[in-house]
Order: structure tokens, then C-alpha cells, then sequence
């Protein structure tokens, strides 16, 4: 079974200031990784995913994460955050390899909130 | 052009009240997922579906039931209704592809308050 632990709850930042968002995984077997946004009162978006290759991933809106497999961590950064970016996110993961019933873990949530 | 879509969006019962939330894909995808969201943000996971088979069954109350009636839709039926089930519903699909169904779109959510 595999389990992720999203290191803070609440990340407080200014407006263009860089931004990252911890994400911590523990799995016996080869994972996918995946982090989704969630707008209040709205579904998750995914913003992007590491299946497999380039450690170093980039999504939509700015954001890009890297894929640490020492570390088991794949954190999520932006350089320089919008007022816009204020949103729950949510790191995921999922059995990888050839078989997959594409069970997604989900960690706690990370709640980002952009100060002007 | 909606993607995965759901109904209701909201949706406010009574305890003891049988409902149904319904969810819809347009993007080809053969595996659709139902997942709880409980007032805490925690999102699990509760069934899937694979070409109308069930392929995911999480410890669910047996109050919970999923139909599938084509790969397009999934559906949930909810009998008895408990304070317990309050939470935000989310659809989702994902397209198997070399025996990897790994990456999942999800619905806008249904938000159902049971009184």
C-alpha cells in the first residue's frame, strides 16, 4: 500500500514571491505521481503528473515539480505566485508499472493563500 | 465541451432519504471512479468501474451503490441516508492505455448535506 503526507496544511505567501508545496510518498512498488488544484467550491484540476523520464516535470499555470526518488518526495514550486494561484492542492499517487487499477492515494491537502 | 460533468451540484436531504448523484464523461474514457471528499478536504477513494465492471471496491457501507449502465456513466445510489454521509461526491475517468489507467480527470463534485 502506498501513503502520502503533504508536509504543510497552510502555506501563507506574497504575491510574486517563489513558492513551494512538500509532498513526502512512502511505497513498496515503482508509483505515478500527480498534483491536483482545487479552486474553492470546484473540482481538482490536474496540474501535472510524473509517470516516467525527466525528473523535473512542468505543468499548467507556472507550476513544476520535481521527482526525487532517494528522497521519495516530489515537490511542487513556482516561481513567482499570482492572487490567482489561492487554492487547495493536493498531491497523489498511484501504483505505477504496467498494471495499474489507477487507485489514487491523496494527501491531506496544502491550502496556499497569495497576499497582495 | 464539458468533460466529466455531475448532478447535482448540490444536493440537501433529510436522514433516512434514498439519493442518487449521477455523473457523465465525453472524452472516450473506459474507467470511471467515485470518490468522498469528507469535511476535512480528505479525499478517498469508494469504487471504480472498467467497462461497466467493477474494478475498485473500498470499504464502503453496503448502503452505497454504484451502476454503471455504459462506459459514459457512473452513477451512485445512496439508500438510508446518514449525518455521516455529508461530504463532496467526485466523479472521475481515466483512460486505460497499455494496461495503465493511471492519469484521472475529475467532475466539478456534488455537495451533499444530509439533515
Amino acid at each position: 500500500a502506498q501513503s502520502v503526507t503533504q508536509l504543510d496544511s497552510q502555506v501563507p505567501v506574497f504575491e510574486e514571491a517563489p513558492v513551494e508545496l512538500r509532498c513526502n510518498y512512502s511505497s513498496s512498488v515503482s508509483v505515478y505521481l500527480f498534483w491536483y488544484v482545487q479552486y474553492p467550491n470546484q473540482g481538482l484540476q490536474l496540474l501535472l503528473k510524473y509517470l516516467s523520464g525527466s525528473t523535473l516535470v512542468k505543468g499548467i499555470n507556472g507550476f513544476e515539480a520535481e521527482f526525487n526518488k532517494s528522497q521519495t518526495s516530489f515537490h511542487l514550486r513556482k516561481p513567482s505566485v499570482h492572487i490567482s494561484d489561492t487554492a487547495e492542492y493536493f498531491c497523489a499517487v498511484t501504483r505505477g508499472g504496467g498494471t495499474s487499477y489507477g487507485k489514487l492515494t491523496f494527501g491531506q491537502g496544502t491550502i496556499l493563500t497569495v497576499h497582495p | 465541451d464539458t468533460a466529466v460533468s455531475q448532478t447535482p451540484k448540490y444536493l440537501v436531504t433529510q436522514m433516512g432519504n434514498d439519493k442518487s448523484i449521477k455523473c457523465e464523461q465525453n472524452l472516450g474514457h473506459d474507467t470511471m471512479y467515485w470518490y468522498k471528499q469528507d469535511s476535512k478536504k480528505f479525499l478517498k477513494i469508494m469504487f471504480s468501474y472498467n467497462n461497466k465492471e467493477l474494478i475498485i471496491n473500498e470499504t464502503v457501507p453496503n448502503r452505497f451503490s454504484p451502476k454503471s449502465p455504459d462506459k459514459a456513466h457512473l452513477n451512485l445510489h445512496i439508500n438510508s441516508l446518514e449525518l455521516g454521509d455529508s461530504a463532496v461526491y467526485f466523479c472521475a475517468s481515466s483512460l486505460r492505455t497499455s494496461g495503465r489507467r493511471e492519469t484521472q480527470y475529475f467532475g466539478p463534485g456534488t455537495r451533499l448535506l444530509v439533515l
